[in-house]
């Protein structure tokens, strides 16, 4: 079956736009986690939609915000960028929210912001 | 605040020897680690796990080690090959995935090179 599918795969950006990234989980997860890597950092827990609701979240500000459609497709949203901004984007799908051989990581968004 | 650590940035290790990646955390109430390997351009895919009840899991060449006196875990591959070249994090939840709800905390990464 298809993996888990993030697009765009890269994304540059002036500071002070916007950008909307995707993730569609494998056919059949209803769980979608984003994360944020960056050098230095590891991946930082951004936020887990389950059947459209937002059911964790992670230290990130406001402008960084998401949602989860009925089909389970997933977008995060980034507002008002900054240099700080850039990194990659990764989501993870899972049936229940759960880790290990339960989810699965996409290639993820490598966003830049000039 | 960095909950899980991975002091040693990058590791290099000959072919066929023992690789040995460490991490500390200091979350008490972590109670399920777990190990992914990471290649350029692509997702991170799960190795292995261990939950806090136990101090050993293995998984062919790959073995876990929980110390939770010393909030320390590490990941032996033996042996070694020039395939496991990657950048491997350890993550830990606060549970088996049951309430955390895809939240891992994860280490910053250590880059292994394994030499022919």
């Amino acid at each position: 079956k298809a993996g888990v599918t993030q697009t765009p795969r890269y994304l540059i950006k002036t500071r002070g736009q916007q950008v909307t990234l995707s993730c569609s989980p494998i056919s059949g997860h209803r769980s979608v986690s984003w994360y944020q890597q960056t050098p230095g950092q590891g991946l930082q827990f951004l936020f887990e939609y389950f059947s459209e609701t937002q059911r964790n979240k992670g230290n990130f500000p406001g402008r960084f915000s998401g949602r989860q459609f009925s089909n389970s497709r997933s977008e995060m949203n980034v507002s008002t960028l900054e240099l700080g901004d850039s990194a990659l984007y990764l989501c993870a799908s899972s049936q229940q929210g759960g880790f290990g051989k339960e989810a699965f990581f996409g290639q993820g968004t490598r966003l830049t912001v000039v | 605040d960095q909950q899980v650590k991975q002091n040693s940035p990058s590791l290099s290790v000959q072919e066929g020897r023992i690789s040995i990646l460490n991490c500390d955390y200091t979350n008490s109430m972590f109670d399920y680690f777990l190990w992914y390997k990471k290649y350029p351009a692509e997702g991170p895919t799960f190795l292995i796990s261990i939950s806090s009840i136990k101090d050993k899991n293995e998984d062919g060449r790959f073995t876990v080690f929980l110390n939770k006196s010393a909030k320390h875990l590490s990941l032996h591959i033996v042996p070694s090959q020039p395939g496991d070249s990657a950048v491997y994090f350890c993550a830990a939840s606060l549970d088996a995935g049951g309430t955390s709800y895809g939240k891992l905390t994860f280490g910053q990464g250590t880059i292994l090179t394994v030499h022919p």
